[in-house]
């Protein structure tokens, strides 16, 4: 899986709209964007994913650049129930290759 | 909702003891996984298998076994504990997406 790169950490405070940016200048043509988050002492939790277009669910927004060398989680309207670590990952469709995994990006949220 | 459930969810072993960490899921998931976490480390793969059977080396997978009886169990086997694997452990599934899906984990102490 190619190497993404997210900042440590960043801060934000509850109800507002936050915006998590990874960086896969290396990414292949099959690879898609995972993003995954973990809160203290669980197993991480899918997020969302997506190739060439933006997506969009109940959780986040997922906007990728043109030349899908980077992409934004873009969480709305955010809670302390959204502090995590967000990992952003890269995985070819279909390989059921190993999927490894950063430090990711620690996202805290005050009152 | 994808079901992963791993037991013990909490182990304690002296140094060389035996230890065996089992991982059941029940949607039908043709790929699994082992990880650890270790602060600072973030998640690191260890095994992880295409189906009963099958077994494939991940980033470190130094001091462990493991292996895959059906393709619901996946088995993480440390014959002679060290310190050192003192973790936090996560099982993950996966469907032909790649979308993983974690248990809650097994935290192990070896003392």
């Amino acid at each position: 899986d190619a190497k993404t790169t997210q900042p440590d950490s960043m801060e934000s405070t509850e109800g507002e709209t936050v915006h998590l940016p990874c960086s896969h200048a290396t990414i292949s043509g099959n690879e898609y964007i995972y993003w995954y988050r973990q809160v203290p002492l669980q197993g991480p939790e899918y997020v969302t994913h997506g190739l060439q277009q933006n997506t969009t669910n109940s959780m986040a927004f997922l906007a990728i650049a043109s030349d899908r060398k980077s992409s934004t989680l873009i969480l709305p309207h955010v809670s302390l129930r959204d502090a995590a670590v967000y990992h952003c990952i890269l995985r070819a469709q279909g390989t059921g290759s190993k999927l490894s995994f950063g430090k990711g990006a620690k996202l805290t949220v005050s009152p | 909702e994808a079901a992963v459930t791993q037991s013990p969810r909490n182990k304690v072993t002296v140094t060389g003891g035996n230890v065996t960490l089992s991982c059941r899921q029940t949607n039908s998931h043709n790929y699994m996984y082992w990880y650890r976490q270790d602060t600072g480390h973030g998640l690191r793969l260890i095994h992880y298998s295409y189906g009963a059977g099958n077994l494939q080396i991940g980033d470190v997978p130094d001091g462990y076994k493991a292996t895959r009886t059906t393709q619901e169990d996946f088995f993480l086997l440390l014959e002679l504990a060290s310190p050192s694997q003192t973790s936090l452990y996560f099982c993950a599934s996966s469907d032909v997406r790649n979308t993983l899906y974690f248990g809650a984990g097994t935290r192990l102490s070896v003392l």
